[in-house]
Protein backbone atom coordinates (compact mmCIF):
# COMPACT_ATOMS: atom_id res chain seq x y z
CA UNK A 1 0.00 0.00 0.00
CA UNK A 2 1.99 3.11 -1.24
CA UNK A 3 1.84 5.97 0.70
CA UNK A 4 3.43 9.56 1.51
CA UNK A 5 5.08 9.43 4.68
CA UNK A 6 6.01 12.57 6.85
CA UNK A 7 8.26 13.05 10.04
CA UNK A 8 7.85 14.25 12.36
CA UNK A 9 4.43 13.64 12.87
CA UNK A 10 4.57 16.41 15.53
CA UNK A 11 6.95 18.65 16.22
CA UNK A 12 6.66 21.64 19.23
CA UNK A 13 9.60 24.46 19.44
CA UNK A 14 10.55 27.90 20.54
CA UNK A 15 9.99 31.11 18.23
CA UNK A 16 13.56 31.18 16.76
CA UNK A 17 14.80 27.88 16.70
CA UNK A 18 15.29 26.08 13.23
CA UNK A 19 12.57 23.16 11.95
CA UNK A 20 12.96 20.60 9.36
CA UNK A 21 9.85 18.84 7.79
CA UNK A 22 10.75 15.76 5.79
CA UNK A 23 8.67 14.08 3.11
CA UNK A 24 8.62 10.65 1.31
CA UNK A 25 6.68 10.65 -1.67
CA UNK A 26 5.08 7.56 -2.63
CA UNK A 27 7.58 5.74 -5.24
CA UNK A 28 7.42 6.67 -8.66
CA UNK A 29 5.78 10.21 -8.57
CA UNK A 30 7.36 13.27 -9.47
CA UNK A 31 5.64 16.13 -8.28
CA UNK A 32 5.95 16.82 -4.61
CA UNK A 33 3.45 19.56 -2.96
CA UNK A 34 4.06 20.93 0.38
CA UNK A 35 0.75 22.68 1.63
CA UNK A 36 -0.27 24.31 5.25
CA UNK A 37 -3.33 23.68 6.72
CA UNK A 38 -4.66 26.51 9.26
CA UNK A 39 -8.13 26.86 10.70
CA UNK A 40 -8.17 30.52 9.00
CA UNK A 41 -6.54 30.05 5.55
CA UNK A 42 -7.70 26.59 5.30
CA UNK A 43 -5.64 24.37 2.69
CA UNK A 44 -2.87 27.00 0.98
CA UNK A 45 -0.04 25.33 -1.51
CA UNK A 46 3.47 26.51 -0.16
CA UNK A 47 5.38 25.19 -3.31
CA UNK A 48 6.05 22.15 -5.12
CA UNK A 49 8.30 20.44 -7.33
CA UNK A 50 8.39 18.31 -10.22
CA UNK A 51 11.29 15.60 -11.25
CA UNK A 52 13.31 17.15 -8.01
CA UNK A 53 13.09 20.69 -9.92
CA UNK A 54 10.96 23.87 -8.02
CA UNK A 55 8.08 24.96 -10.27
CA UNK A 56 6.40 27.09 -7.93
CA UNK A 57 7.24 28.92 -4.87
CA UNK A 58 5.05 31.88 -5.05
CA UNK A 59 2.83 30.65 -1.51
CA UNK A 60 5.72 30.65 0.74
CA UNK A 61 7.07 33.29 2.67
CA UNK A 62 10.61 33.67 1.23
CA UNK A 63 12.26 35.41 4.24
CA UNK A 64 12.66 32.34 6.80
CA UNK A 65 10.55 29.26 4.85
CA UNK A 66 13.01 27.15 2.06
CA UNK A 67 12.14 23.68 0.45
CA UNK A 68 14.63 21.81 -1.22
CA UNK A 69 14.41 17.89 -3.11
CA UNK A 70 17.85 16.96 -2.53
CA UNK A 71 16.84 13.19 -3.98
CA UNK A 72 13.71 11.86 -5.56
CA UNK A 73 12.71 10.20 -2.44
CA UNK A 74 12.87 13.18 -0.31
CA UNK A 75 11.26 16.52 0.03
CA UNK A 76 12.26 19.28 2.82
CA UNK A 77 10.72 22.31 4.13
CA UNK A 78 12.48 24.36 6.40
CA UNK A 79 11.40 27.13 8.60
CA UNK A 80 14.24 29.30 10.09
CA UNK A 81 13.74 31.46 12.46
CA UNK A 82 9.85 30.04 13.57
CA UNK A 83 7.57 32.03 14.78
CA UNK A 84 4.78 31.34 16.48
CA UNK A 85 2.47 32.25 13.39
CA UNK A 86 3.80 29.55 11.76
CA UNK A 87 2.01 27.33 14.08
CA UNK A 88 0.01 24.83 11.54
CA UNK A 89 -0.41 21.47 9.97
CA UNK A 90 2.05 20.83 6.70
CA UNK A 91 0.97 18.76 4.38
CA UNK A 92 3.14 16.84 1.90
CA UNK A 93 1.49 15.31 -1.03
CA UNK A 94 2.92 13.45 -4.23
CA UNK A 95 1.43 12.65 -7.49
CA UNK A 96 2.75 12.05 -10.87
CA UNK A 97 2.59 14.98 -13.40
CA UNK A 98 3.90 16.70 -16.45
CA UNK A 99 3.78 19.85 -18.16
CA UNK A 100 1.15 22.00 -15.67
CA UNK A 101 -0.22 19.07 -15.05
CA UNK A 102 -0.90 16.50 -12.33
CA UNK A 103 -2.88 13.70 -11.68
CA UNK A 104 -4.09 12.74 -8.50
CA UNK A 105 -2.42 14.59 -5.20
CA UNK A 106 -2.19 11.65 -2.31
CA UNK A 107 -1.32 13.44 0.77
CA UNK A 108 0.93 12.43 3.47
CA UNK A 109 -0.36 12.61 6.96
CA UNK A 110 0.81 15.50 7.55
CA UNK A 111 2.76 17.38 10.40
CA UNK A 112 1.41 19.21 13.28
CA UNK A 113 3.98 22.00 13.89
CA UNK A 114 3.56 24.26 16.86
CA UNK A 115 5.70 27.34 17.80
CA UNK A 116 5.54 28.51 21.51
CA UNK B 1 -11.61 32.16 -11.86
CA UNK B 2 -12.45 28.98 -9.88
CA UNK B 3 -14.11 28.47 -6.42
CA UNK B 4 -15.42 25.52 -4.57
CA UNK B 5 -17.96 26.30 -2.61
CA UNK B 6 -19.32 24.28 0.34
CA UNK B 7 -22.39 25.74 2.20
CA UNK B 8 -22.43 23.44 4.73
CA UNK B 9 -20.21 23.86 7.93
CA UNK B 10 -21.01 21.10 9.94
CA UNK B 11 -24.12 18.00 10.04
CA UNK B 12 -24.36 15.95 12.53
CA UNK B 13 -26.27 12.88 11.95
CA UNK B 14 -27.51 9.53 14.07
CA UNK B 15 -25.96 6.16 12.80
CA UNK B 16 -27.61 4.41 10.16
CA UNK B 17 -28.99 7.64 8.56
CA UNK B 18 -28.04 8.97 4.94
CA UNK B 19 -26.34 12.17 4.73
CA UNK B 20 -25.35 14.21 1.50
CA UNK B 21 -22.75 16.34 1.57
CA UNK B 22 -22.94 19.47 -1.34
CA UNK B 23 -20.38 20.77 -3.32
CA UNK B 24 -20.58 23.74 -5.83
CA UNK B 25 -17.80 24.49 -8.01
CA UNK B 26 -17.23 27.80 -10.54
CA UNK B 27 -15.09 27.43 -13.36
CA UNK B 28 -15.12 28.59 -17.25
CA UNK B 29 -13.03 25.89 -18.54
CA UNK B 30 -14.73 23.08 -20.47
CA UNK B 31 -12.21 20.91 -19.10
CA UNK B 32 -11.51 19.60 -15.30
CA UNK B 33 -11.61 17.62 -12.16
CA UNK B 34 -13.47 17.38 -9.57
CA UNK B 35 -12.30 15.60 -6.47
CA UNK B 36 -13.20 15.04 -2.78
CA UNK B 37 -10.86 14.36 -0.19
CA UNK B 38 -11.49 12.85 3.59
CA UNK B 39 -9.96 14.14 6.95
CA UNK B 40 -10.74 11.88 9.82
CA UNK B 41 -9.98 13.22 13.38
CA UNK B 42 -6.11 11.41 13.25
CA UNK B 43 -5.70 14.56 10.85
CA UNK B 44 -4.52 12.75 7.36
CA UNK B 45 -6.23 13.68 3.59
CA UNK B 46 -7.32 10.70 2.50
CA UNK B 47 -8.57 10.86 -1.70
CA UNK B 48 -12.08 9.48 -2.06
CA UNK B 49 -12.59 10.16 -5.81
CA UNK B 50 -11.45 12.18 -8.61
CA UNK B 51 -14.15 12.76 -11.86
CA UNK B 52 -13.42 13.96 -15.40
CA UNK B 53 -16.04 16.65 -16.43
CA UNK B 54 -16.68 14.43 -19.30
CA UNK B 55 -18.27 11.98 -17.30
CA UNK B 56 -21.24 12.84 -16.03
CA UNK B 57 -21.92 9.06 -14.73
CA UNK B 58 -22.60 8.63 -10.71
CA UNK B 59 -20.32 6.72 -8.93
CA UNK B 60 -21.65 4.23 -6.46
CA UNK B 61 -18.47 2.59 -4.05
CA UNK B 62 -19.72 0.88 -1.28
CA UNK B 63 -21.64 2.80 0.72
CA UNK B 64 -20.15 6.02 -1.00
CA UNK B 65 -21.88 7.80 -3.90
CA UNK B 66 -21.06 10.63 -5.83
CA UNK B 67 -23.63 12.82 -8.15
CA UNK B 68 -22.29 14.84 -10.54
CA UNK B 69 -24.09 17.79 -12.48
CA UNK B 70 -22.97 19.96 -14.83
CA UNK B 71 -26.14 21.72 -15.33
CA UNK B 72 -25.79 23.23 -11.94
CA UNK B 73 -22.21 22.59 -11.20
CA UNK B 74 -22.46 20.22 -8.50
CA UNK B 75 -20.80 17.17 -7.35
CA UNK B 76 -22.44 16.13 -4.09
CA UNK B 77 -21.07 13.10 -2.10
CA UNK B 78 -23.55 10.79 -0.39
CA UNK B 79 -23.03 8.43 2.58
CA UNK B 80 -25.39 5.72 3.36
CA UNK B 81 -26.42 3.99 6.34
CA UNK B 82 -23.42 6.32 7.95
CA UNK B 83 -21.34 4.99 10.62
CA UNK B 84 -19.38 6.78 13.46
CA UNK B 85 -16.08 5.65 11.11
CA UNK B 86 -17.55 8.28 8.79
CA UNK B 87 -17.17 11.13 11.25
CA UNK B 88 -14.71 13.76 9.58
CA UNK B 89 -13.94 16.73 7.72
CA UNK B 90 -14.69 16.28 3.74
CA UNK B 91 -13.08 18.93 1.24
CA UNK B 92 -14.32 18.94 -2.25
CA UNK B 93 -11.72 20.40 -4.44
CA UNK B 94 -11.20 21.23 -7.97
CA UNK B 95 -8.15 21.65 -10.46
CA UNK B 96 -8.20 22.49 -14.35
CA UNK B 97 -7.33 21.39 -17.78
CA UNK B 98 -4.85 23.74 -18.12
CA UNK B 99 -3.15 23.69 -14.94
CA UNK B 100 -4.02 20.83 -12.25
CA UNK B 101 -1.19 21.03 -10.71
CA UNK B 102 -3.27 23.74 -8.96
CA UNK B 103 -6.31 22.33 -6.74
CA UNK B 104 -8.62 24.59 -5.55
CA UNK B 105 -10.22 23.31 -2.06
CA UNK B 106 -13.56 24.18 -0.97
CA UNK B 107 -13.52 25.13 3.11
CA UNK B 108 -14.97 21.30 3.54
CA UNK B 109 -17.63 20.38 5.76
CA UNK B 110 -17.42 18.69 9.18
CA UNK B 111 -19.34 15.64 9.38
CA UNK B 112 -20.45 14.28 13.10
CA UNK B 113 -22.09 10.48 13.23
CA UNK B 114 -23.34 9.67 16.51
CA UNK B 115 -23.63 6.24 18.00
Amino acid sequence: DARVTQTPRHKVTEMGQEVTMRCQPILGHNTVFWYRQTMMQGLELLAYFRNRAPLDDSGMPKDRFSAEMPDATLATLKIQPSEPRDSAVYFCASGLGSGANTDTQYFGPGTRLTVL
Amino acid sequence: AQKVTQAQTEISVVEKEDVTLDCVYETRDTTYYLFWYKQPPSGELVFLIRRNSFDEQNEISGRYSWNFQKSTSSFNFTITASQVVDSAVYFCALSVFQNTDKLIFGTGTRLQVFP
